[in-house]
C-alpha cells in the first residue's frame, strides 16, 4: 500500500468545482488509485478508481498524470450534500487491506 | 438494492463483557472485510475472508478478537473481555472478489462503546 498525502481540509461553495490532489510518490506498477467518500455516522462509499489517464463516472472525474505520482479527484458543481471526508488510496493488485489516512475534509458552504 | 447490513448499529456494554457484531454482505460477494475506525481517525484493517480460503487475520489487535464467516455469507466479529480501548466503530465491507479492481462496499458500522 503506497503512502498517500492529501490536504487536511478544503472549503468550497455550492456550484463550484472541487479538486482534491493526492500525492503517492511511491506508487507501484500494479497499484490502482481509489477514492472513497465518508459522511458522518456512515461507512465509506466508493467513488471512483483508475490506473492511468482520466476516468469519469456520474459522480466524479479522476485525473492521473503519466508518472502516476499524483492524482486529482474532481467533483463538478458541488452541493451542500457533498460535505464529507474524501480518502485517497493507492492499492496493490494483490491484497486489499484498505488503510485510510486522515483524508480531506471538504466543507461546502451555501 | 440491498447493501451491506450490520447489526446492531449501536452497542454499549460494560468492560469485561463479550460482544458479537454481525455483518450481512451483499449477496454474491465472496470477499468480506472487517475494519475498525476510532473517533476522527482513519480505517484500521482487522480481518479478511475470501471464499473458502483461510482468513487473513493479520490485523486483529489481540487474541481477544476473533471472527468467523459461516457458509461464505454472514460474518460475526467477536470481542472477548472488552476493554475501553475497544470503543470504536466497527465496519464491515464486501466485494465481488478479492481483486483490487473490485471496490469494497461498506455497511454503516456498529458503534461500540465500552463503559
Amino acid at each position: 500500500l503506497a503512502k498517500t498525502t492529501q490536504p487536511i481540509s478544503m472549503d468550497s461553495y455550492e456550484g463550484q468545482e472541487v479538486n482534491i490532489t493526492c500525492s503517492h510518490n511511491n506508487i507501484a506498477t500494479n497499484d490502482y488509485i481509489t477514492w472513497y467518500q465518508q459522511f458522518p455516522s456512515q461507512g465509506p462509499r466508493f467513488i471512483i478508481q483508475g490506473y492511468k489517464t482520466k476516468v469519469t463516472n456520474e459522480v466524479a472525474s479522476l485525473f492521473i498524470p503519466a508518472d502516476r505520482k499524483s492524482s486529482t479527484l474532481s467533483l463538478p458543481r458541488v452541493s451542500l450534500s457533498d460535505t464529507a471526508v474524501y480518502y485517497c488510496l493507492a492499492l496493490k493488485a494483490a491484497g486489499n487491506k484498505l488503510t485510510f489516512g486522515g483524508g480531506t475534509r471538504v466543507l461546502v458552504k451555501p | 438494492g440491498a447493501g451491506v447490513s450490520q447489526s446492531p448499529s449501536n452497542k454499549v456494554t460494560e468492560k469485561g463483557k463479550d460482544v458479537e457484531l454481525r455483518c450481512d454482505p451483499i449477496s454474491g460477494h465472496t470477499a468480506l472485510y472487517w475494519y475498525r475506525q476510532s473517533l476522527g481517525q482513519g480505517l484500521e484493517f482487522l480481518i479478511y475472508f475470501q471464499g473458502n480460503s483461510a482468513p487473513d487475520k493479520s490485523g486483529l489487535p489481540s487474541d481477544r478478537f476473533s471472527a468467523e464467516r459461516t457458509g461464505g455469507s454472514v460474518s460475526t466479529l467477536t470481542i472477548q473481555r472488552t476493554q475501553q480501548e475497544d470503543s470504536a466503530v466497527y465496519l464491515c465491507a464486501s466485494s465481488l472478489a478479492g481483486g483490487t479492481d473490485q471496490p469494497q462496499h461498506f455497511g454503516d458500522g456498529t458503534r461500540l462503546s465500552i463503559l
